[in-house]
């Protein structure tokens, strides 16, 4: 048990629209990565944040953008959805920032699908 | 640009030691690697870390040659519950990329 949120666990949008998604957790860890898996493939690093700015960013355009509030929770939001967008989102926390080095705790992930 | 590979899938029994080999080319002085295990409708689970060597701890052992061009995860003796899909992650150092392999289909037969 991570003890990491996510809302909501499953979410449909049409082409264009706007997400927003949520992560949260009880256990104070200060850092939260942002992570998209598509079917049968690996989670591609998306962003971090790091005392609510952005510390680290993936091959993702700007239209993915997120916050971190000052109680560690975080949204994920992309705006202008496109059908290549549907995929599992999954937040994941730690308690450090170094490089990798330390041990993220996983949500169980928000499932998209953009029609 | 840094890239990782793991076989697609692999099979095993119950009770036997299982290798999974993560080929990383481009890896620099400074940057780790991690083992995660991802069931079904969840999250990846963290398994192992290194930089180097050996590291054993209560579920697996990771093993990096001088090199650092590849990595083995070593499961012993697994069980049915180790079915799951296994990720090779390598952390650049330089720009905070985290590099994430396709995963490995571990299979496990009675």
């Amino acid at each position: 048990e991570t003890g990491v949120t996510q809302s909501p666990t499953h979410l449909i949008k049409t082409r264009g629209q706007q997400v927003t998604l949520r992560c949260s957790s009880q256990s104070g860890h200060n850092t939260v990565s942002w992570y998209q898996q598509a079917l049968g493939q690996g989670p591609q690093f998306i962003f971090q944040y790091y005392r609510e700015e952005e510390n680290g960013r993936g091959n993702f355009p700007p239209r993915f953008s997120g916050l971190q509030f000052p109680n560690y929770s975080s949204e994920l939001n992309v705006n202008a959805l496109e059908l290549d967008d549907s995929a599992l989102y999954l937040c994941a926390l730690s308690s450090q920032i170094n490089r990798g080095r330390e041990t993220q705790y996983f949500g169980p992930g928000t499932r998209l699908l953009v029609l | 640009l840094a890239k990782t590979t793991q076989p697609i899938s692999m099979d095993s029994y119950e009770g036997q030691e299982v290798n999974i080999t993560c080929s990383h080319n481009n890896i620099a002085t400074n940057d780790y690697i991690t083992w995660y295990q991802q069931f079904p409708s969840q999250g990846p689970r963290f398994i192992i870390q290194g930089y180097k060597t050996k590291v054993t701890n209560e579920v697996a052992s990771l093993f990096i040659p001088a090199d650092r061009k590849s990595s083995t995860l070593s499961l012993p003796r697994v069980s049915l519950s180790d079915t799951a899909v296994y990720y090779c992650l390598v952390a650049l150092d330089s720009n905070y990329q985290l590099i994430w392999g396709a995963g490995t289909k571990l299979i496990i037969k009675p």
